[in-house]
């Protein structure tokens, strides 16, 4: 059983450039969401999903955009890079929301705009 | 509106100490739930304890133990003994039932555990 998976691990990128941080969970949970992680902020809500084809923003979803096709994967996609983007990125999933528990966290995708 | 403080940005203590992480959150929901996350050097969230609003028993675990007040709307976390291994940083969180999609956290707190 593995959980949340996020790919890639690291990542750079440009200015302006576009990239698509992926998200997949294999344990048909119906709740996911991205989180970014800022020194000294704590995690922030970026999007999250309720249910395939369901979404809706969090806390700081500017420049950020999410679909939900599949109950498995939220992919997370930056359209243009700006370096304030520059994060680690927490995936999440839970069943019914946290009625049934906690959520689990993917590992963490670290990202550095340049 | 939801919002978790975790007004302790840094706290070092001695090994074999005892600690306690402070957690205050607002909420207008009557029912809701509280989270406390371990985040080692590592980096991965490491879920520690959820405590729903009308559950306000004191919950104990090992060394940690948690004492959660809604009169005070506070889950606070405590390490009796704290030991090396203990060193991350604690994130507490919230999550309202009106809109369970959504956990927010606070800042975090780094606790140092010096040998």
């Amino acid at each position: 059983n593995a959980g949340v998976t996020q790919t890639p691990k690291f990542q750079v990128l440009k200015t302006g450039q576009s990239m698509t941080l992926q998200c997949a969970q294999d344990m048909n949970h119906e709740y996911m969401s991205w989180y970014r992680q800022d020194p000294g902020m704590g995690l922030r809500l970026i999007h999250y999903s309720v249910g395939a084809g369901i979404t809706d923003q969090g806390e700081v979803p500017n420049g950020y955009n999410v679909s939900r096709s599949t109950t498995e994967d939220f992919p997370l996609r930056l359209l243009s890079a700006a370096p304030s983007q520059t994060s680690v990125y927490f995936c999440a999933s839970s069943r019914g929301g946290i009625r049934e528990g906690g959520y689990t966290f993917g590992s963490g995708t670290r990202l550095t705009v340049v | 509106a939801q919002k978790v403080t975790q007004a302790q940005t840094e706290i070092s203590v001695v090994e074999k100490e005892d600690v306690t992480l402070d957690c205050v959150y607002e909420t207008r929901d009557t029912t809701y739930y509280l989270f406390w996350y371990k985040q080692p050097p590592s980096g991965e969230l490491v879920f520690l304890i959820r405590r729903n609003s009308f559950d306000e028993q004191n919950e104990i675990s090992g060394r940690y133990s948690w004492n959660f007040q809604k009169s005070t709307s506070s889950f606070n976390f405590t390490i009796t003994a704290s030991q090396v291994v203990d060193s991350a940083v604690y994130f507490c969180a919230l999550s309202e039932r009106s809109n369970t999609g959504k956990l927010i956290f606070g800042q975090g707190t780094t606790l140092q555990v010096k040998p």
